[in-house]
């Protein structure tokens, strides 16, 4: 089955700075790309998503690129602020998937004011 | 309506109890799923069904019971619990088979086993 790593494991930036996480997954047939967005005791949230015949998205201050022959896909946030703190799982879906998103472990990330 | 609504928000029962967590959405999607999510952990499969049948069982305990009802609703019986059973109880839902939809994910309900 698909296997998805997730780096760093926690994260602190200063606000204004970029926040950037990795993940790297293992099925080539994988073709989905969500990221969720946890905050404490919350729900996660899709934030943004890419599919494999995409190589980059942007959505306002959050970017992911995908890298296919790497399998690759990193999370970009831009001038980050402290409602950013939460935790980010990657996720990756292979064609065959019947629906299984595979999370990656996640990450911590702490904006510092 | 663009929400997972799940109740309820919380539930403590005994390891003799049966209880069930209700899961609701009524934005068309044809995939529901419930999730297991632990502290500090990303959320953990535990059954999906698509179009109203059970496509996946994670090979979950029996104590976990699933069922589908209708297009729109969701429910997780639960019967005879551990206290290792304590956790987050996600319901989620998608546009369809496949799994390249994004999931929208319900508040959850916290179960705490004593």
């Amino acid at each position: 089955g698909e296997n998805v790593e997730q780096h760093p494991s926690t994260l602190s930036v200063q606000e204004g700075d970029s926040a950037v996480i990795k993940c790297t997954y293992s099925d080539s047939a994988s073709n989905y790309f969500p990221w969720y967005k946890q905050e404490l005791g919350k729900r996660p949230q899709l934030i943004i998503d890419i599919r494999s015949n995409v190589g980059e998205k942007k959505d306002q201050r959050i970017a992911v690129t995908l890298n296919k022959t790497a399998k690759h896909f990193s999370l970009h946030i831009t001038e980050t602020q402290p409602e950013d703190s939460a935790v980010y799982f990657c996720a990756a879906v292979p064609y065959y998937g019947n629906n299984r998103l595979a999370f990656g472990k996640g990450n911590q990330v702490v904006v510092i004011p | 309506d663009t929400e997972v609504t799940q109740t309820p928000k919380h539930l403590v029962m005994g390891m003799t109890n049966k209880k069930s967590l209700k899961c609701e959405q009524h934005m068309g999607h044809r995939a529901m799923y419930w999730y297991k999510q632990k502290a500090k952990k990303p959320p953990e499969l535990m059954f999906v069904y698509s179009y109203e049948k059970l496509s996946i069982n994670e090979s979950v305990p029996s104590r976990f019971s699933p069922e589908c009802p209708n297009s729109s609703l969701l429910n997780l019986h639960l019967h005879a619990l551990q206290p290792e059973d304590s956790a987050l109880y996600l319901c989620a839902s998608s546009r369809g088979d496949g799994g390249n939809y994004g999931y929208t994910f319900g508040s959850g309900t916290r179960l705490t086993v004593v």
